[in-house]
């Protein structure tokens, strides 16, 4: 099974709009934590956000917020006022094993475009 | 800028050859990452070093190891190259558990 699955290969919103881009996780560890980036045309990588399997509270960062169900093992993003510059590629990501350091398993990624 | 310093940017290589990326933290960062980016494979984990130590290994290749030096930075070297090694290779650092900080990456082209 896949650790990691991003089912929207591409999408599109309207500038000011929000969005959600879908992440689905599968492990059995009970310690792990969920990363979004962001990877525009240029090629850089960004770091977003996290969520720790043992944060009560969803995170937040700015106009960034993981909307973490742990029962439904999603942690989906959700960017709220869209910018243009929001236009980039989007993975998630999960770390296994916090503490004991495992494993990092990325999705396909997803596509977002800003329409103006 | 992330702080995160990646030396070279860009590398052309032959196969068989062996070349070694350099990354330099963000200060006071003591965890390093290495990932590959590949059309083929995508994003993949290579490998982590904290302050000096292996901390955890992906997806690295025999033919590929990595070390941490006293002042924190890191390099990775890749040898016996094949076309297939042709990846942007990422590293980032963190101080905490629930960050990262990526460099601008080594394109890597094996001829």
């Amino acid at each position: 099974a896949q650790k990691i699955t991003q089912t929207q290969p591409g999408m599109f919103v309207q500038e000011k709009e929000a969005v959600t881009l879908d992440c689905t996780y599968d492990t059995s560890d009970p310690s792990y934590g969920l990363f979004w980036y962001k990877q525009p045309s240029s090629g850089e990588m960004i770091f977003l956000i996290y969520q720790g399997s043992y944060d009560q509270q969803n995170a937040t960062e700015g106009r960034y917020s993981l909307n973490f169900q742990k029962a439904r093992k999603s942690a989906n993003l959700v960017i709220s006022a869209s910018q243009l510059g929001d236009s980039a590629m989007y993975f998630c990501a999960m770390r296994e094993g916090i503490v004991t350091g495992n494993q990092f398993y990325f999705g396909t990624g997803t596509s977002l475009t800003v329409i103006p | 800028d992330s702080g995160v310093t990646q030396t070279p940017k860009h590398l052309i290589t032959a196969t068989g050859q062996r070349v070694t990326l350099r990354c330099s933290p963000r200060s006071g960062d003591l965890s390093v990452y290495w990932y590959q980016q590949s059309l083929d494979q995508g994003l993949q984990f290579l490998i982590q070093y904290y302050n000096g130590e292996e901390r955890a290994k992906g997806n690295i290749l025999e033919r590929f190891s990595a070390q941490q030096f006293p002042d924190l930075h890191s390099e990775l070297n890749l040898s016996s190259l094949e076309l297939g090694d042709s990846a942007l290779y990422f590293c980032a650092s963190s101080l905490r558990v629930g960050e990262q900080f990526f460099g601008p990456g080594t394109r890597l082209t094996v001829l």
